[in-house]
């Protein structure tokens, strides 16, 4: 079983709406918790990063929301826009090493996201 | 600064041929990782240089597969014999040893590998 699950798997909106994409994991103990955007034919792109302390990261119109204690996350699109289609990714970092590190990046499955006008 | 390149894009292989797939990660990165995404699953870690020693490869799949970094600059990873289920896009990813972006991994287009 995955430890980073996400939903919904799919989802399409028009384009200027809002959505919101989940995203709950069993990685523990954990480093940090990371939001993706990966478009087709390319490499996943780092929309957000936080830390097991930090509740909420933003990052333009993309809003991301950490519950550490009840292990869930939530990526908050703001008026989508037609180049937001994409697959959003949620990754957990396990523990660095002592040299700072950050290892195995522990990814979800991801949402596919597509907005149409 | 030009970001993570990889080559080639795509490779098309028979079972039981050689591929090597190339990553030149950004200038100063001493950090280096290697991951697969196999059809339908997720991207799962392969291995993890720093400069040019192998810093974790827990996640290399078996002995067919070798990655090598000579020089702490670019990375080759090896799959010799391929077999069907070899098939997956492979991405290399670099990062800082330190800074304030240490953390943050840089990801390449990827080389979609086909093997037939």
């Amino acid at each position: 079983k995955n430890q980073v699950e996400q939903s919904p798997q799919s989802l399409i909106i028009l384009e200027g709406k809002n959505c919101t994409l989940q995203c709950n994991y069993t990685v523990s103990p954990f480093s940090n918790l990371r939001w993706y955007k990966q478009d087709t034919g390319r490499g996943p792109v780092s929309l957000t990063i936080m830390t097991f302390s930090e509740n909420t990261k933003s990052n333009g119109r993309y809003t991301a929301t950490l519950d550490a204690d009840t292990k869930q996350s939530s990526l908050h699109i703001t008026a989508s826009q037609l180049s937001d289609s994409a697959s959003y990714i949620c990754v957990v970092s396990g523990p660095s090493d002592n040299a700072g590190n950050n290892r195995k990046l522990i990814w979800g499955l991801g949402t596919s996201l597509a907005v149409n006008p | 600064e030009a970001g993570v390149t990889q080559f080639p894009s795509h490779s098309v292989i028979e079972k039981g041929q050689t591929v090597t797939l190339r990553c030149d990660p950004i200038s100063g990165h001493d950090n280096l990782y290697w991951y697969r995404r196999v059809m339908g699953k997720e991207i799962k870690f392969l291995l993890h240089f720093v400069k040019e020693s192998k810093q974790d490869e827990s996640g290399m799949p078996n002995n067919r597969f070798l990655a090598e970094r000579t020089g702490g600059t670019y990375s080759t990873l090896k799959v010799q014999p391929a077999e069907l289920e070899d098939s997956g896009v492979y991405f290399c990813a670099s990062s800082q040893q330190q800074g304030p972006r240490f953390y943050e991994q840089f990801f390449g287009p990827g080389t979609r590998l086909t093997v037939l």
